[in-house]
Formats: C-alpha cells, sequence, structure tokens
C-alpha cells in the first residue's frame, strides 16, 4: 500500500516567511511532485523530480524551490511567502515506468 | 480549447442510479488515463487506470476508453451519498515523461 505523507495539514504564516513543506513516500518511489489546487484553478504542478537531486520546473515554478536529497523525501520551499501562495499543496509520487500518481493528504497554507 | 476538458456539474443522480462522468482530451497521442475521486477537503485518490481502448471494470466502476474520439468515461452503477466528490481526469500526453494533465473535475451528488 503506497503511503505519502505531508509534514503538516494546516499551516498559517505570515508574509515574507521563509516556508518548508515536506513530502515523504515509503514505496521506493523514483518520481515525486509538487501540486497547488486552487478553486477555480484545478491542480497545478509546481515543481518534480525524476531522481535525487533532480529537479524539474512546472507550469507554476515562481516563487517556489525545491529539494530532494534522499528517494523518498522531496521539500519544497516558499523563499518568501506572499499571501497569493495561500492554498492546498498536495505532493504525489509515482514509481519507474508507472504513470498513476499518489497523492499525500495535502498541506493547507495561509499566508498572512 | 483545455488539454483536458470534464463539466464541472454538479451532476446530481438519484441514489441506485448510474452516474456517467466525462472527459475529453486534446492532445490525440495520450496514452494513459486515470480518474481519481476527491472529497472536499481531502487529496485525490486515484480508483482507476486504463490504457487500451474499451471498457475496464472494477468493482461498480467502469472506464470506458475511446482514443479515435477523444474521449474517456467513468461509470458508477448503484450510486451511494458515500460517492459524491469530485472526480478529475487525468491523461498522460505523449512526450509527457511522467506528467499527467488533470481536468477540473466534474463535481457528483448522489441524492439518497
Amino acid at each position: 500500500d503506497v503511503k505519502v505523507t505531508q509534514s503538516s495539514r494546516y499551516l498559517v504564516k505570515r508574509t515574507g516567511e521563509k516556508v518548508f513543506l515536506e513530502c515523504v513516500q515509503d514505496m521506493d518511489h523514483e518520481n515525486m511532485f509538487w501540486y497547488r489546487q486552487d478553486p477555480g484553478l484545478g491542480l497545478r504542478l509546481i515543481y518534480f523530480s525524476y531522481d535525487v537531486k533532480m529537479k524539474e520546473k512546472g507550469d507554476i515554478p515562481e516563487g517556489y524551490s525545491v529539494s530532494r536529497e534522499k528517494k523518498e523525501r522531496f521539500s519544497l520551499i516558499l523563499e518568501s511567502a506572499s499571501t497569493n501562495q495561500t492554498s492546498m499543496y498536495l505532493c504525489a509520487s509515482s514509481g519507474r515506468d508507472r504513470d498513476e500518481q499518489y497523492f499525500g493528504p495535502g498541506t493547507r497554507l495561509t499566508v498572512t | 480549447q483545455k488539454e483536458v476538458e470534464q463539466n464541472s456539474g454538479p451532476l446530481s443522480v438519484p441514489e441506485g442510479a448510474i452516474a456517467s462522468l466525462n472527459c475529453t482530451y486534446s492532445d490525440r497521442g495520450s496514452q494513459s488515463f486515470f480518474w481519481y475521486r476527491q472529497y472536499s477537503g481531502k487529496s485525490p485518490e486515484l480508483i482507476m487506470f486504463i490504457y487500451s481502448n474499451g471498457d475496464k471494470e472494477d468493482g461498480r466502476f467502469t472506464a470506458q476508453l475511446n482514443k479515435a474520439s477523444q474521449y474517456v468515461s467513468l461509470l458508477i452503477r448503484d450510486s451511494q451519498p458515500s460517492d459524491s466528490a469530485t472526480y478529475l481526469c487525468a491523461v498522460k500526453k505523449d512526450n509527457a515523461g511522467n506528467m499527467l494533465t488533470f481536468g477540473g473535475g466534474t463535481r457528483l451528488m448522489v441524492k439518497p
């Protein structure tokens, strides 16, 4: 059974703070993804990683960075949080040569 | 034209009826197709995937794929109030690597 966990379910941060969102998967998956989900805009890909220390920009990478130092862990970093980054953040993973993605529970981030 | 299109709904069906959810996609070379269920405030949960033309059944769920017409559908038989959720269609486009493109989702309401 695939398990993807995220460090927080709810997070409240102030404008300008540096924010770390962490995702861990226990299925030895090669691929990991960060999305944000907003009403009316659907799921949008921020960054993904297909291997340790590898990263690729998604559709909306501005204002975000990522880190993947270990295979099971993929972190999303908001260098200087802004109110327009208030959103639901979802992490997902998939195995090598498999397309189906499995999602973590999500982190609802509010930036005030 | 959106790459993956779904009617946002809500689609309302009575308990016990068949719910039919549809999705069209624009990339003719798309290879893999997925249906996710998302309850309000929760993360998407994979319920079915289909790769080949035709039908694929899993319990009360049937996924149907027609590549010539570029649509994929999900049928839910004997709909239950617990099936009330938003259903997301996701597509792996040709040359997309490990990325999926998500539709905006259809909200299904099953009325007792």
